[in-house]
């Protein structure tokens, strides 16, 4: 079967940098993706790799190795606002446009 | 553009009622997803629809019946809502390759 882990919590500081992990088991790696969910929203969409290497979108950067089953969401320049649960997702095994979601990293970012 | 739209934002009901979720979308995608969410936890595939007039399980379909109406509209019904069905409901779109676009959700207590 498919799963993914990510730790539960991690916190940081503001102006820090902060890695969330993500580890996965899959048959069919189509990529990964990450999305981020404040308190009472919903999930937003970040970024996604399907190749190896690092993908930069301002203050976030995402890394993929599909040797290791390995993913990394790096943030950087932490602000208040990064405050927010954090989650990776790998397409289903059947290939198909479903997601399937690790259960979340919940960053507490303090001043 | 509103993009993906839910209603109703808040519900309660009694254990045994029945209610449907509404779920509309104006980005023109073909696939739209049922999810839900429990506290502390990542987001379940209860139903998607690939495309208009397509519907299927995903993880946790127990207790749901879903409606393509058209391309635009995707409707989550409860027969007889449960306590176990105490949940958030996000619904979504997704467009290719990787990005999910979900909507404000629904949150749902069943007493």
């Amino acid at each position: 079967g498919q799963s993914l882990e990510q730790p539960s919590e991690v916190t940081a500081v503001e102006g820090a940098i902060v890695q969330i992990n993500c580890t996965y088991q899959t048959s069919g790696f189509y990529g990964l993706s990450w999305y981020q969910q404040h308190d009472g929203g919903a999930p937003t969409f970040l970024s996604y790799n399907a190749l190896d290497g690092l993908e930069e979108t301002g203050r976030f950067s995402s890394f993929l190795s599909r040797s290791d089953s390995y993913g990394y969401l790096l943030l950087q320049e932490l602000q208040m606002k990064d405050s927010a649960s954090y989650f990776c997702a790998v397409r289903d095994e059947a290939g198909f446009q479903k997601l399937v979601f690790g259960t979340g990293t919940r960053l507490l970012v303090s001043p | 553009n509103a993009g993906v739209t839910q209603t109703p934002k808040f519900q309660v009901l009694k254990t045994g009622q029945s209610m449907t979720l509404q779920c509309a979308q104006d980005m023109n995608h073909n696939s739209m997803y049922w999810y839900r969410q429990d506290p502390g936890m990542g987001l379940r595939l209860i139903y998607y629809s690939a495309s208009e007039g397509t519907t299927d399980k995903g993880e946790v379909p127990n207790g749901y019946n879903v409606s393509r109406l058209n391309k635009r509209e995707f409707s989550l019904r409860l027969e007889s809502a449960a306590p176990s069905q105490t949940s958030v409901y996000f619904c979504a779109t997704h467009r290719v390759p990787e990005t999910q676009y979900f909507g404000p959700g629904t949150r749902l207590l069943v007493l």
